[in-house]
């Protein structure tokens, strides 16, 4: 089955203490992508990579980092996680022949 | 930049009723139109899409017509289900065509169906 997966789905931490949250696809997509979910504010991009290695800033990639080390990974990283980082998380891949998106089923995350 | 903008929510419908969700929106190209929707503790799905003006796009009952006069893409259902409630999110494409590119979304819509 085609899917993008995301671990974890919640996560609870404190100020300050670093986490990852993975991201994985099946598909042999080369454009992935992260977006954080506030409401009022839809979907916001955090970071995006066209394919291995190459990896770019979104419109709020503050306090965030990702990595591209093989194709069907996307690892979002958060180094002194805080508060307004506080979110619901999806990672979502693409084709390049395609414009649909895939997304993952979400990282709810609540940093105290 | 581009943006994009659709009608403030939430939605509450009883079923059978007639559905539209608007969404205007503000870009310097030629982009491609989205609605994706989100039911409960799940992720976005697309809904449908259209990639050039007066395109319609359709799925589930669901429609939408690129519309570049007005730049809108307002999704409408003659019908709605109790099943039809969830999020639904209006996106663009910053890149037309066939390339791809950061998806910019609305601000999402909730919908309520009662029986």
């Amino acid at each position: 089955e085609a899917q993008v997966t995301q671990n974890p789905r919640y996560l609870i931490t404190v100020t300050g203490k670093k986490l990852t949250v993975t991201c994985s696809q099946n598909m042999n997509h080369e454009y992935m992508s992260w977006y954080r979910q506030d409401p009022g504010l839809g979907l916001r991009q955090i970071y995006y990579s066209m394919n291995v290695e190459v990896t770019d800033k979104g419109d709020v990639p503050e306090g965030y980092k990702v990595s591209r080390k093989e194709k069907r990974n996307f690892p979002l990283i958060l180094e002194s996680p805080s508060p307004n980082q506080t979110s619901l998380y999806f990672c979502a891949s693409q084709d390049r022949a395609q414009e649909t998106q895939y997304f993952g089923p979400g990282t709810r995350l609540l940093v105290l | 930049g581009n943006s994009v903008t659709q009608m403030e929510g939430p939605v509450t419908l009883s079923e059978e009723a007639f559905l539209t969700i608007n969404c205007t929106y503000t870009a310097t190209g030629y982009p491609s139109l989205f609605w994706y929707v989100q039911y409960p503790g799940e992720g976005l799905q697309l809904l449908l899409k259209a990639t050039k003006a007066d395109d319609k796009g359709s799925n589930k009952g669901f429609e939408a017509t690129y519309r570049k006069e007005t730049t809108s893409f307002h999704l409408e259902k003659g019908s709605v289900q109790v099943s039809d409630s969830a999020v639904y999110f209006c996106a663009l494409s910053e890149s037309g065509g066939t390339s791809y590119g950061k998806l910019t979304f609305g601000q999402g819509t909730i919908l309520t169906v009662h029986p």
